[in-house]
């Protein structure tokens, strides 16, 4: 069973900040923060990982609560290409669990 | 882009048939995996693969075969394909190694008539 709670939906205006939040109140001390995203008829795609600290890369930020028990994933210029399904996951064993993600539209 | 490669992309086949899917990487992963992605269920674990000739079964196995006689290439095997296992399958690779990420190919979507 998936580990984390997601919105189903969310929608953000071209080129505005994106925040997608995720709850992991059962997170154990060795678990990643994994976010992936799905595009349309496409493979999941990898975003961003963390552990403790705050994360940054060329396609996103994670945010990560000081007790571990809440992340969110921030676009910082949302774009129409950004318009995907975004998965938070937690590890369990040598198994991810995915739920069924945020939808995320883009209004241009 | 992660090598892995999916092979067919799509089938079209009736049900009681066999039906085996390929999943080929050139990264040398230990780890391999297939999901099935059905609407309202996201991705969901079949079987997986820590090393060749070394399988364990995911969240949703029955009915389902896998074997990995190479590094590079991993089989997911139906053997009687039912209208249930209309879906798409995504063959995933890792190193194993935490934090493990995955990297997915491109899918294959199987229809089950």
């Amino acid at each position: 069973d998936a580990k984390t709670t997601q919105p189903n939906s969310m929608e953000s205006n071209e080129e505005e900040p994106v925040h997608l939040p995720c709850n992991h109140s059962t997170i154990s001390g060795t678990d990643y923060i994994h976010w992936y995203r799905q595009l349309p008829s496409q493979g999941p795609e990898y975003v961003i990982h963390g552990l403790t600290s705050n994360v940054n890369n060329r396609m996103a930020s994670l945010a990560i609560a000081e007790d571990r028990k809440s992340s969110t994933l921030i676009l910082h210029r949302a774009t129409l290409r950004d318009a995907a399904v975004y998965y938070c996951i937690l590890r369990e064993g040598n198994q991810f669990y995915f739920g069924t993600g945020t939808s995320l539209t883009v209004i241009p | 882009d992660a090598g892995i490669t999916q092979s067919p992309r799509h089938k079209v086949t009736e049900t009681g048939t066999p039906v085996t899917l390929r999943c080929h990487q050139t990264e040398n992963h230990r780890y391999m995996y297939w999901y099935r992605q059905d609407p309202g269920h996201g991705l969901r674990l079949i079987h997986y693969s820590y090393g060749v000739k070394d399988t364990d079964k995911g969240e949703v196995s029955d009915g389902y075969s896998v074997s990995r006689s190479k590094t590079e290439d991993f089989l997911l095997t139906l053997e009687s394909a039912t209208s249930s296992q209309t879906s798409v399958y995504f063959c995933a690779i890792s190193e194993g190694v935490l934090p493990d990420t995955q990297y997915f190919g491109p899918g294959t979507r199987l229809t089950v008539l």
